[in-house]
């Protein structure tokens, strides 16, 4: 079962414009990471931000976290058509020695030329 | 530098046949996931090896398939007697040590079951 929940399912922008993504999930936390993914392809790493950060920038990308809502945000700013694709985020999970990702059911970003 | 790699690329296989999905992961990562992606959805946990130690089997959907890394690098996904609903993605990961969080994600095996 996915852990979090992502909203919206489907994004569709005009290029130059902001896409936001909002993430929510369900257990306590160490960290919360977002995931891009191509059609096709496997995922790639976004950005990382702990659960002790409430912000994080990367270049175009702004993640924000609210432990206290269990909630998260991922904003790219002045999107390019390059930057269709599904985007996850996803949870960590320890389990004794185990680790693993939970990972959410994905907005898929369309970006209009 | 060379990424993960996973083969074949696309599977496909008629119900209750056996299929094996390779992944190599980037030189030196310690730790080595497997996922199960349906179509639409996000990836599903399958296994986690750190190094040749299956330490977490938990996500494994049936006792019809099996992981294992012998030498603690290359890693074989095994699905005997596939069904239809094996259908999907199958996704390796790798990260390079046993506290490290991003995942390094090869292209994935598209299996389809017929």
């Amino acid at each position: 079962s996915q852990q979090g929940e992502e909203d919206p399912q489907a994004l569709s922008i005009q290029e130059g414009e902001n896409a936001t993504m909002n993430c929510s999930y369900k257990t306590s936390i160490n960290n919360l990471q977002w995931y891009r993914q191509n059609s096709g392809r496997g995922l790639v790493h976004l950005i990382l931000i702990r659960s002790n950060e409430r912000e994080k920038h990367s270049g175009r990308l702004r993640v924000t976290l609210d432990t206290s809502k269990k909630s998260s945000s991922l904003l790219i700013t002045a999107s390019r058509a390059a930057d269709t694709a599904s985007y996850f985020c996803a949870t960590d999970a320890w389990v004794d020695s185990s680790y693993k990702l939970i990972f959410g059911s994905g907005t898929r970003l369309l970006v209009r030329p | 530098g060379a990424g993960v790699s996973q083969s074949p690329r696309y599977k496909v296989a008629k119900r209750g046949q056996d299929v094996a999905l390779r992944c190599d992961p980037i030189s030196g990562h310690v730790s080595l996931f497997w996922y199960q992606q349906a179509l639409g959805q996000g990836p599903e946990f399958l296994t986690y090896f750190q190094n040749e130690a299956q330490l977490d089997k938990s996500g494994l959907p049936s006792d019809r398939f099996f992981a294992e890394r012998p030498e603690g690098s290359v890693s074989t996904l095994k699905i005997q007697r596939t069904q239809q609903e094996d259908s999907a993605v199958y996704l390796c990961a790798s990260s390079p040590g046993t506290q490290s969080y991003e995942q390094y994600f090869g292209p994935g095996t598209r299996l389809t079951v017929t």
